[in-house]
């Protein structure tokens, strides 16, 4: 297996533009997680998903993000309006069964730069 | 929001040296504690996760202990190599419907040859 795949590897943006960072989970695993990662906050719970419905998005920021899972195997994360204290790496995450009893795998992340 | 922390937050060992360090968080509503292994430009990989009380794991030269009721687990890498220099995280989860990890700070482990 190719593993969670995520696009693009690394976002440089300017303050005010759209980003649309994209996530392909592990084929056959129903459930999918969203992290930010910072040098203030470490690696937090952004929203996740199970069978392609969004369960908890208390972790997301504010309303200028957004996260979508049409189908088991894609999910996107967008900003819009992006700012630069959105700069962080993004990961996607995935794994199989439902509750936290489960290993996540994940994928090797989205370096978002915004100037 | 779980409280985790983690200690040491940064550890320096000479190849072979044995260390081990905390993770610790609210023993209420325990459900699971998952430990990640996280090199520098890399995605954390899972290591263990764990239920029970008193469980204990073991993979390779690493193993861990859960204590649910005081609400801490210990990581141990014995004999520690220059490939085991990594950030090690925790995250609990207090189960029910909620699938959710908190991750910890982690502890970055600096293994010199």
């Amino acid at each position: 297996d190719a593993g969670v795949i995520q696009s693009p590897r690394h976002e440089v943006t300017e303050m005010g533009q759209e980003v649309t960072l994209r996530c392909k989970p592990i084929s056959g695993h129903n459930s999918l997680f969203w992290y930010r990662q910072t040098m203030m906050r470490g690696l937090e719970l952004l929203i996740y998903f199970n069978n392609n419905v969004p369960i908890d998005d208390s972790g997301m920021p504010e309303d200028r993000f957004s996260a979508k899972m049409p189908n088991a195997s894609f999910s996107t994360l967008k900003i819009q309006p992006s700012e630069p204290r959105d700069s962080a790496v993004y990961f996607c995450a995935s794994t199989v069964g439902q509750g936290a009893g489960y290993e996540q795998y994940f994928g090797p992340g989205t370096r978002l730069t915004v100037t | 929001i779980l409280n985790v922390e983690q200690s040491p937050q940064s550890l320096h060992v000479q190849e072979g040296d044995s260390t081990n360090f905390t993770c610790s968080f609210p023993s209420s509503n325990f459900y699971a504690l998952h430990w990640y292994r996280w090199e520098t430009a890399k995605s954390p990989e899972a290591l263990f996760v764990m239920t029970l009380n008193g469980d204990e794991k073991k993979k390779g030269r690493i193993s861990a202990t859960l204590n649910t009721k005081e609400g801490y687990s210990y990581l141990y890498i014995k004999g520690s190599q220059p490939e085991d220099s990594a950030t090690y995280l925790c995250a609990p989860n207090s189960g029910g419907s909620n699938y959710k990890l908190t991750f910890g700070k982690g502890t970055l482990l600096t293994v010199n040859p």
